[in-house]
């Protein structure tokens, strides 16, 4: 059974950092897109970015609205995925989800809840 | 970037109701189109694939067509578990979702 399951959300005050989890398993996962995902309360699913696999030389890509403050890797050594994230902003409060897939997403975590606030 | 309109933003219906549902896409997408349903408090399951291609497990009352920039998610009859939000995606070009159609009880 895949399993993704996040951890690391909390409060953090604006400008600060977090790093968010991923540990998955079930699933191959070196051979597996992953990615993230954020639902702002109440609000609609909005892509935060993607590292591919090792095949595609684990690039990454990101949603404009994020890019050059978080930051996406992997361990697949540790069948991990990471978000690291940077100069937060009271918008990127968000419940975060770790996501598997290239182009539609067919497995997803629990989510795990960020806070951005003073 | 391609933006992702839904349509409508919410519908009322009813048990054994054929529901529709429409998305469009800024530019083509060909036919590079998921469509997800969610639950309050829960993670979004992908429903269709391709724009028609059922996931696995998924009942068959579900089924999406389209292509180019005209979607549509049709439920043949309303069951009480298919009370929720939905939403399209596109992934030809990055990863963009529309705003969601909340499905809710007439």
């Amino acid at each position: 059974e895949v399993q993704l399951v996040e951890s690391g959300g909390g409060l953090v005050q604006p400008g600060g950092s977090l790093r968010l989890s991923c540990a998955a398993s079930g699933f191959t996962f070196s051979d597996h897109y992953m990615g993230w995902v954020r639902q702002a309360p109440g609000r609609g699913l909005e892509w935060v970015g993607r590292t591919r696999n090792k095949a595609n030389s684990y690039t990454t890509e990101y949603a404009a609205s994020v890019k050059a403050r978080f930051t996406v890797s992997r361990d697949d050594s540790k069948n991990s995925l990471y978000l690291q994230m940077n100069s937060l902003k009271t918008e990127d409060t968000a419940v975060y989800y770790c996501t598997r897939g290239s182009g539609s997403l067919n497995s997803w975590g629990q989510g795990t809840l960020v806070t951005v606030s003073s | 970037d391609t933006q992702m309109t839904q349509s409508p933003s919410t519908l009322s219906a009813s048990v054994g109701d054929r529901v529709t549902i429409t998305c469009r896409a800024s530019q083509s997408i060909s036919n590079y189109l998921a469509w997800y349903q969610q639950k309050p408090g829960k993670a979004p399951k992908l429903l269709i694939y391709k724009a028609s291609t059922l996931e696995s497990g998924v009942p068959s009352r579900f089924s999406g067509s389209g292509s180019g920039t005209e979607f549509t998610l049709t439920i043949s009859s309303l069951q009480p578990d298919d009370f929720a939000t939905y939403y399209c995606q596109q992934y030809n070009n990055y990863l963009t979702f529309g705003g969601g159609t909340k499905v809710e009880i007439k």
